[in-house]
């Protein structure tokens, strides 16, 4: 199975900052990579597919980039609805495996 | 309007059953694969099981496999997780999740979810 590692795994940040996540894949997935925002009470919500695709509707703040096995999402000009954690996961070939979460917290 | 309910959660005993179910509303049932994606209390997400749009592809996570079951009635709209020999690590909140047209496994619409909980 494929492992997807996140880093860091919590992330203290300020409203307007800009904040970089990591998730390595075990293996190349190509850009197989999707993120995806969850707050407390709430559904998960799609932000980025194909590694830098922004789902419709999803503030341009967001950006997701990377190829292979490494792959980075970025926050710029953090809003108060942004503080959540944050998960990528692999799209490739099954199981569709997520890494462990980010938490972003407000500073 | 794309919906995902979720229903049949709630207390269970170790080694004994429960199925999941969700209905689908608002799009072509039958032309999407379909997810099942749980939270464990303080937990981050895990991807437990996922089903092709005719059955004819089916995966299990790790700590699933060999004692869930996913399944699909087509004429129903429905989803299902049969899910058996329970552990207290089951114990989730269980979404319903449907894929993009296009990338099976980027899961853009979610129910909200029903809750599991295994113990004795």
């Amino acid at each position: 199975d494929f492992q997807m590692t996140q880093s860091p795994s919590s992330v203290s940040a300020s409203v307007g900052d800009r904040v970089t996540i990591t998730c390595r894949a075990s293996q190349d997935i190509t850009s197989s990579l999707a993120w995806y925002q969850k707050t407390p009470g709430k559904a998960p919500k799609l932000l980025v597919y194909g590694a830098s695709i922004l789902q419709s509707g999803v503030p341009s703040r967001f950006t997701g980039s990377g190829f292979g096995t490494y792959f980075t999402l970025t926050i710029s000009g953090l809003q108060p609805e942004d503080f959540a954690s944050y998960y990528c996961q692999q799209t490739h070939i099954f199981p569709y495996t997520f890494g462990q979460g980010t938490k972003l917290e407000i500073k | 309007e794309v919906q995902l309910v979720e229903s049949g959660g709630g207390l269970a005993r170790p080694g004994r059953s429960l199925i999941l179910s969700c209905e689908a509303s608002g799009f072509k049932f039958e032309n999407y694969a379909m997810h099942w994606v749980r939270q464990a209390p303080g937990k981050g997400l895990e991807w437990v099981a996922g089903i092709s749009w005719g059955s004819g592809n089916i995966a299990y996570g790790d700590s699933v496999k060999g004692r869930f079951t996913i399944s699909r009635d087509n004429t129903r709209n429905s989803l299902y997780l049969h899910m058996n020999r329970l552990r207290t690590e089951d114990t989730a909140l269980y979404y319903c999740a449907k894929p993009r047209t296009a990338t099976p496994g980027v899961l853009d619409f979610w129910g909200q979810g029903v809750l599991v909980t295994v113990s004795s």
